[in-house]
């Protein structure tokens, strides 16, 4: 059983284009992430979500769009994509332990492969 | 400065030897530290976490971390063929608000 899953697995657009990425966790946590890792590996924080509640939302441009309908799920919708959107996005998610949520874990997803040409 | 630095590599070890891999972070205050395993084309899985100064091991995987220095470490024994990946270092960086924040990673290469 897939912990968190992601879809599509690949995704190759032209320019200007609108997409959208789903991610589903079925571990029962309260909070998901997306991350964007580029070309040279570095993975950075875009959104999180915490039972629906936007808590983190990163300086990204607003042609992105994260959507959580419930707990379990976290979209993320892009705008007119742009060539330097191409990357890997990550979907995660976490449940607070009793150490609060610094020492929460984060399990991800496999990833989205965008590629805009 | 960047918020979590960690050598680029590739380290490269021979079969059997000790891998040694370092992190170091910005914000003294950071509480939770990680090491994430990630193979080529896959996705992040976590190897350790560590809250406590000193060590923390589990298998062939020690955590090390140094409050007072602003460093994590991380040390593979027995290096296997299988251990050739990027290691993740990720900081809950207090004064980001409770957010994790990763290092470029190591690449690491074992050789048999």
């Amino acid at each position: 059983d897939t912990a968190v899953s992601q879809t599509p697995k690949y995704l190759v657009t032209q320019m200007g284009n609108d997409k959208s990425i789903k991610c589903e966790q079925n571990l029962g946590h309260d909070t998901m992430y997306w991350y964007k890792q580029d070309s040279k590996k570095f993975l950075k924080i875009m959104f999180s979500y915490n039972n629906k509640e936007l808590i983190i939302n990163e300086t990204v441009p607003n042609r992105f769009s994260p959507k959580s309908p419930d707990k379990a799920h976290l979209n993320l919708h892009i705008n007119s994509l742009e060539l330097g959107d191409s990357a890997v996005y990550f979907c995660a998610s976490s449940q607070v332990l009793a150490g609060g949520p610094s020492q929460e874990t984060q399990y991800f997803g496999p990833g989205t492969r965008l590629l805009v040409l | 400065q960047k918020e979590v630095e960690q050598n680029s590599g590739p380290l490269s070890v021979p079969e059997g030897a000790i891998a040694s891999l370092n992190c170091t972070y910005s914000d003294r205050g950071s509480q939770s530290f990680f090491w994430y395993r990630q193979y080529s084309g896959k996705s992040p899985e976590l190897i350790m976490s560590i809250y406590s100064n000193g060590d923390k091991e589990d298998g062939r995987f020690t955590a090390q971390l140094n409050k007072a220095s602003q460093y994590v470490s991380l040390l593979i024994r027995d290096s296997q063929p299988s251990d050739s990946a990027t290691y993740l270092c990720a900081v809950n960086l207090k004064a980001a608000g409770n957010k994790l924040t990763f290092g470029g990673g190591t690449r690491v290469l074992v050789k048999p």
